[in-house]
Order: structure tokens, then sequence, then C-alpha cells
């Protein structure tokens, strides 16, 4: 079956430390790809995306995230963590570049001082 | 800019009567405006896709009588939980686009059915 997978629940993380987290898709062909952010009370923000082009991409709050066909990944980095990016975390795929997104389960990020 | 309000952001009714809850673009306006249903610890689910002016698009497994989707102005969708039933009870969240860009979320509706 067709699906974006997050195959992290929650991930706890030091501020000041450095943050990855996962993403793969089980799609054909290369999809668009999305990383937003969910904090409580707010919508859904979009962090980065990618279409095609350089595979590394860069995002707003310092994401960045990498796009590897080999391994049908796009996986989202931030080098330091701030407090602030404790948050829902979901990687979303455009299969059909027809503006309908399927979301991964989410991560959800702790941040310990 | 590109911002998407939803009201009300909770609601709390019986079972077997009808909720409606309100999707507004408020500073462009959108062609295109999708719903979803998020449930606890979970993923957001695409329930269906409306344009303004047409009828909207089911997604697979959807009830569209049990979901009704107005999307009468570029700016405003409503979805309507009809004879809802505490199975129903879930966090809706809708989304707006303008001639395909990227999707602007609504910071979501939860609704609890007794």
């Amino acid at each position: 079956a067709q699906s974006v997978t997050q195959p992290d629940i929650h991930i706890t993380v030091s501020e000041g430390a450095s943050l990855e987290l996962r993403c793969n898709y089980s799609y054909g062909a290369t999809p668009y790809l999305f990383w937003y952010v969910q904090s409580p009370g707010q919508g859904l923000q979009l962090l980065l995306k990618y279409f095609s082009g350089d595979t590394l991409v860069q995002g707003i709050k310092g994401f960045e995230a990498e796009f590897k066909r080999s391994q049908s990944s796009f996986n989202l980095r931030k080098p330091s963590v701030h407090w602030s990016d404790a948050a829902e975390y979901f990687c979303a795929v455009d299969r059909s570049n027809d503006y309908k997104l399927s979301f991964g389960a989410g991560t959800t990020v702790t941040v310990r001082a | 800019g590109a911002v998407v309000s939803q009201h009300p952001s909770w609601v709390i009714c019986k079972s077997g009567t009808s909720v409606k809850i309100e999707c507004r673009s408020l500073d462009f306006q959108a062609t295109t405006m999708f719903w979803y249903r998020q449930f606890p610890k979970q993923s957001l689910m695409l329930m269906a896709t409306s344009n303004e002016g047409s009828k909207a698009t089911y997604e697979q497994g959807v009830e569209k009588d049990k979901f009704l989707i107005n999307h009468a102005s570029l700016t405003l969708s409503t979805l309507t939980v009809t004879s809802a039933h505490p199975e129903d009870s879930s966090f809706y969240i809708c989304s707006a686009s303008l001639e395909g860009n990227e999707q602007f979320f609504g910071p979501g509706t939860r609704l609890t059915v007794l």
C-alpha cells in the first residue's frame, strides 16, 4: 500500500542538540514532499517542501531536509534545537501532484533543558 | 498573510444533532479548500476537497451525506456533521490554497459528541 511512514512516534532531545526526524514514502514516482509543524492551538505550519532540483532543501526556523531517491526518504534536520521547537512534526506527500496531501502519523518532539 | 481561521475552536453536542464548522481564509481568496480529520495521536486524514461554487470531492470511505461541505465563496467553506454520533468526535482541520500553491491550515475544531 502506498503510504508515508514516520518511524519515530516520540523523540526527546536536549536543547542545543541536533535533531533528525525520519520520513519514508512508498510511491512509485517522486511525489512532492513536505514537512509541517503543529503546535497546540495553532494550525499546521509549513517548514519546507521539495518539488524537484537540489535535494537539500532549506526551510524556516533553521530546519533543512534532504531528499534521497534511493531510500525514498525525506528526513528533517536541525543542527541545534530550541525549546520552542517542541511540537508535533508531520511529513506529507502530494503523491499525484494534485495538491491532495497524505500525512505520516507524526513525531512528537520534546525538548529538555 | 495567508491566515486561515476556523470557528468554533471547540464544540460539544448531543448525539443526533448537527454541527457546522466554518473555515475562512482571512487575507486571500482560496480557490480550493480541504477538510481533514485527525484522531488523537494519529495523522491527518483528508476527507474532502472543495472548490468554490462546485460540489465537494470526497475521499473514499467518507460519507458525503454525513459530512456536508459547502464552499459558497472564495473565503468561506463550511463542514456540517449531520446527526452526529460519539464516533464522529475528532479534531477537524481545514486548509485553503490559492491556485495550487501551498495549503494554509486552520487551527482546527475539536468536536465532542456526547
